[in-house]
């Protein structure tokens, strides 16, 4: 079946720096990725979507200056979390499909804490 | 608003119960609602239902949709310790994006 995967799996980072998550899909070629955003004992929050080559679409709300998405091959899309606080501490995960599919694989999701 | 709401939010059986989940839903642009079983990690998907009235099953889960309605149920029959997971459901609108409830805590006591 269709493998998503992310790194890191966890992460602690101090308030006012970056941090970068990687999302990869490792047996097909994902032409859009999603990134969510999921608090302690709360649903998957939908951030982005984004198709390779192209810039993310973000959902309202989602400041797209803050969560830098990047797309840049069928592979691979990254997420930065730009200057992080306290309140960006989260459940982050993204998921992919490939051109002949709707389904949305999932990647194991990265755990964010920034002190 | 498009919304997804998912009931009860915490559920505590015995093993061997059989538990039912609900999903209503008022979502524009309906294409097709799908359960995952989220332990702890990402979702796993369980169905996708796009027409009402045809229940799917795999093992002791089933579920099935009423567009009507507008709500669906995932059923697990026979419940084991295994089954205790977070369960989404979620209406794909329109191509690709996925609205998701607030989802249930299942807690399957031995």
């Amino acid at each position: 079946g269709a493998v998503v995967s992310q790194h890191p799996s966890w992460v602690i980072c101090k308030s006012g720096t970056s941090v970068k998550i990687e999302c990869r899909s490792l047996d097909f070629q994902a032409t859009t990725m999603f990134w969510y955003r999921q608090f302690p004992k709360q649903s998957l929050m939908l951030m982005a979507t984004s198709n390779e080559g192209s810039k993310a679409t973000y959902e309202q709300g989602v400041e797209k200056d803050k969560f830098l998405i990047n797309h840049a091959s069928l592979t691979l899309s990254t997420l930065t979390v730009t200057s992080a606080h306290p309140e960006d501490s989260s459940f982050y995960i993204c998921s992919a499909i490939g051109e002949s599919s709707y389904e949305q694989y999932f990647g194991p999701g990265t755990r964010l804490t920034v002190t | 608003e498009d919304k997804v709401v998912q009931s009860p939010l915490s559920l505590v059986v015995h093993e061997g119960d059989t538990v039912t989940l609900n999903c209503s839903y008022e979502v524009t642009n309906f294409r097709s609602l799908l359960w995952y079983k989220q332990e702890k990690k990402a979702p796993t998907f369980l169905f996708m239902l796009t027409s009402s009235g045809i229940e799917k099953k795999s093992g002791r889960l089933s579920s099935i949709l009423d567009k009507k309605e507008l709500f669906s149920i995932l059923n697990i029959t026979a419940t084991q310790t295994g089954d205790s997971a977070i369960y989404l459901c979620a209406v794909l609108q329109g191509a690709q994006k996925l609205v998701f409830g607030q989802g249930t805590r299942l807690t399957i006591n031995p």
